[in-house]
């Protein structure tokens, strides 16, 4: 069965205090891997695409790895306002695709 | 450029009525997608429609259905409504048939008394 996991559930770091997000991955015939960040309230916002092992995308305290098996969210110094739920997806199969999103990971960044 | 709008924001219902949810796209986006999103399920896909065809479809019962217009924009429908229908109902738009970015909107929050 194809699935996706993410961990922790929730994370609590310190202004500064670096760290990483986990989504492992259980699907047939992947098309891509990616990151949303959701801020209460609202609907998630697109942070990177990943399409195969190996490939890395970076964008501003955010840097997103994949490999075979799982991709992983790496906040460099993060600051109070990363504070928010990050969201993993996978998007699978041949011919008609299906996407499947993980729990998500709760970061609490305090100042 | 606008983002996606779904309408309304927010929506009370009685159980057993039926509701019908609108969403438009970015300009430009011919595919639209729908999720369910609640504390304990999270995120989960209902159906994509691209050219006003649906193209794929989530584990819902046919109580949950979803069209599209000529426009791009769509809508969802949900019948004889139940407590556990009570959900953040979130579209998402994205240029064509399978592309990887998808661009949500702020979502409708329906709660079912």
């Amino acid at each position: 069965e194809d699935q996706v996991t993410q961990s922790p559930e929730a994370l609590r770091l310190q202004e500064g205090e670096s760290s990483s997000l986990n989504c492992s991955y259980t699907v047939s015939g992947l098309r891509g891997l990616f990151w949303y960040r959701q801020d209460p309230g609202k609907g998630p916002e697109f942070l990177f695409t990943l399409y195969s092992a190996g490939e890395e995308k970076e964008k501003e305290r955010l840097k997103a790895t994949l490999t075979k098996k799982e991709s992983f969210l790496h906040i460099t110094a993060p600051k109070p306002e990363d504070s928010a739920t990050y969201l993993c997806a996978v998007q699978a199969g041949t011919g008609g695709f299906k996407t499947i999103f993980g729990a998500g990971t709760r970061l609490f960044v305090k100042a | 450029k606008a983002g996606v709008t779904q309408t309304p924001r927010y929506l009370i219902k009685t159980r057993g009525q039926q509701v019908t949810l609108s969403c438009s796209p970015i300009s430009g986006h011919r595919s639209v997608s729908w999720y369910q999103q609640t504390p304990g399920q999270g995120l989960q896909f209902l159906f994509e429609y691209f050219s006003e065809t649906q193209r794929n479809k989530g584990n819902f019962p046919g109580r949950f259905s979803g069209r599209q217009f000529s426009n791009s924009r769509s809508e969802m429908n949900v019948s004889t409504l139940e407590l556990g229908d009570s959900a953040l109902y979130l579209c998402a738009s994205s240029p064509t048939g399978g592309s990887p970015e998808a661009f949500f909107g702020q979502g409708t929050r329906l709660t079912v008394v």
